[in-house]
């Protein structure tokens, strides 16, 4: 059975840091890109990244371009989003998402809910 | 960037009667259309993909059509479990972008 399990969501304040995970099981992770979606409080679902399954090529929004940075560790079945310089705006719940290259979202993890205030 | 619109924003009908979600594409999207289902408090849902193909376990009610910059998402009978916000996606160019959603709910 496939699972994504998101965490790392936390309270910051803005220009802050945090690091979000997401554990990956039940299928072969490395072969599959992954990528990241929020849905800020109220509002419709939004892209934010994704990563080839052995992590040599990502793409960004450019809403978070530079501030926020999609990696994988194939060794632990986990993808990360490392976020910096963080903002009001980016106040959202942070769905991992299996596929999003030659794929649809097939499967998604709970979410983990990041807020930035202060 | 690629556009998604979709309409209605807001659909209110009843059990039992047919649904018509409509997605527009700015520019061509050939046939990477796919639709979620969201419910309150979860995660979002593959319903079709590919414009027309049902992901596994997805009732047969539920059907897409459409290609190039016109999709539909077409519930034959409503069920009171399919009332929930309904989001068109693309995956042809980057970056991906999703529709604003469409709220159906119970008349």
């Amino acid at each position: 059975e496939v699972q994504l399990v998101d965490s790392g969501g936390d309270l910051v304040q803005p220009g802050g840091s945090l690091r979000l995970s997401c554990a990956a099981s039940g299928f072969a992770f490395s072969s599959f890109a992954m990528s990241w979606v929020r849905q800020a409080p109220g509002k419709g679902l939004e892209w934010v990244s994704a990563i080839s399954g052995g992590g040599t090529s990502t793409y960004h929004a450019d809403s978070v371009q530079g501030r926020l940075t999609v990696s994988r560790d194939n060794s632990k079945n986990t993808l990360y989003l490392q976020m910096s310089s963080l903002r009001v705006d980016d106040t959202a719940v942070y769905y991992c998402a299996k596929g999003g290259w030659n794929t649809p979202y097939e499967y998604w993890g709970q979410g983990t809910l990041v807020t930035v205030s202060s | 960037e690629i556009v998604l619109t979709q309409s209605p924003a807001t659909l209110s009908l009843s059990p039992g009667e047919r649904a018509t979600l409509s997605c527009r594409a700015s520019q061509s999207v050939s046939s990477y259309l796919a639709w979620y289902q969201q419910k309150p408090g979860q995660a979002p849902r593959l319903l079709i993909y590919d414009a027309s193909k049902r992901a596994t376990g997805i009732p047969a009610r539920f059907s897409g059509s459409g290609s190039g910059t016109d999709f539909t998402l077409t519930i034959s009978s409503l069920e009171p479990e399919d009332f929930a916000v309904y989001y068109c996606h693309q995956r042809s160019n980057w970056p991906r972008t999703f529709g604003q959603g469409t709220k159906l709910d119970i008349k």
